[in-house]
């Protein structure tokens, strides 16, 4: 079975300041893809980007960007410029090749981070 | 873009009822859709995966008789916590699933989720 390890509960980052939000997962597949959710106090689940493991250039998005090491199962969030918006609970998930999970995401226990003014 | 209407978005009620609780997609077809529990400060788990007119597939440990799901259209499902109990006290959020390639690029669309509070 797949997992997906976040191994820092809480993290903090100063206005500005770049943090980096550290993800594993474990999995037999070879396909699949993996993303970032942020979830403010809102309890709103966003999106934040999305990487294909299929790709081996690094997603970015703005100020957010992944460094996807696949032979590493690692895939961590870099946030550039932190924002106090930027405060919130990230989750690193993993989903599996469309045939064979039904498309179900699998969360890791999230990490939450708080920014500084 | 995608939105998925979960509703409603707070619920406090007696022990002993039953609550339902609605997702539906609103500008797109959802084939599949799936039920979250979560904890406070704890992350998403999967409860269940429904199906458009078919049964729904739990997760091991939950219990289907507790938790009724139903998917009788492609844009709404429901969620029926019965017998509610305090400890099924928690923060349920759904979500659903593009139709077709649409689903690699963004797998889910999630609701804003349901408080559930059981006195």
């Amino acid at each position: 079975a797949q997992t997906v390890t976040q191994s820092q509960p809480e993290m903090s980052v100063q206005e500005a300041e770049t943090v980096t939000l550290s993800c594993t997962y474990d999995t037999s597949e070879s396909d699949y893809y993996l993303f970032w959710y942020k979830q403010p106090p809102s309890r709103q689940m966003i999106l934040v980007i999305r990487q294909e493991a299929y790709k081996q250039q690094n997603a970015t998005e703005n100020r957010f960007s992944v460094n996807f090491q696949k032979a590493a199962k690692s895939f961590s969030l870099k946030i550039s410029d932190s924002q106090l918006g930027d405060a919130a609970m990230y989750f690193c998930a993993y989903r599996g090749h469309y045939g064979g999970s039904q498309g179900n995401l699998i969360f890791g226990k999230g990490t939450k981070l708080s920014v500084k003014p | 873009g995608a939105v998925v209407s979960q509703h409603p978005s707070r619920v406090i009620c007696k022990s002993g009822t039953s609550v339902k609780i609605e997702c539906r997609s609103l500008d797109f077809q959802a084939t599949t859709m799936f039920w979250y529990r979560q904890f406070p400060k704890q992350s998403l788990m999967l409860m269940a995966t429904s199906n458009e007119g078919s049964k729904a597939t739990y997760e091991q440990g939950v219990e289907k008789d507790k938790f009724l799901i139903n998917h009788a259209s492609l844009t709404l499902s429901t969620l029926t916590v019965t017998s509610a109990h305090p400890e099924d006290s928690s923060f349920y959020i759904c979500s659903a699933r593009l139709r077709g390639g649409q689903s690699k690029i963004q797998p889910q669309h999630f609701g804003d989720g349901t408080r559930l509070s059981i006195l």
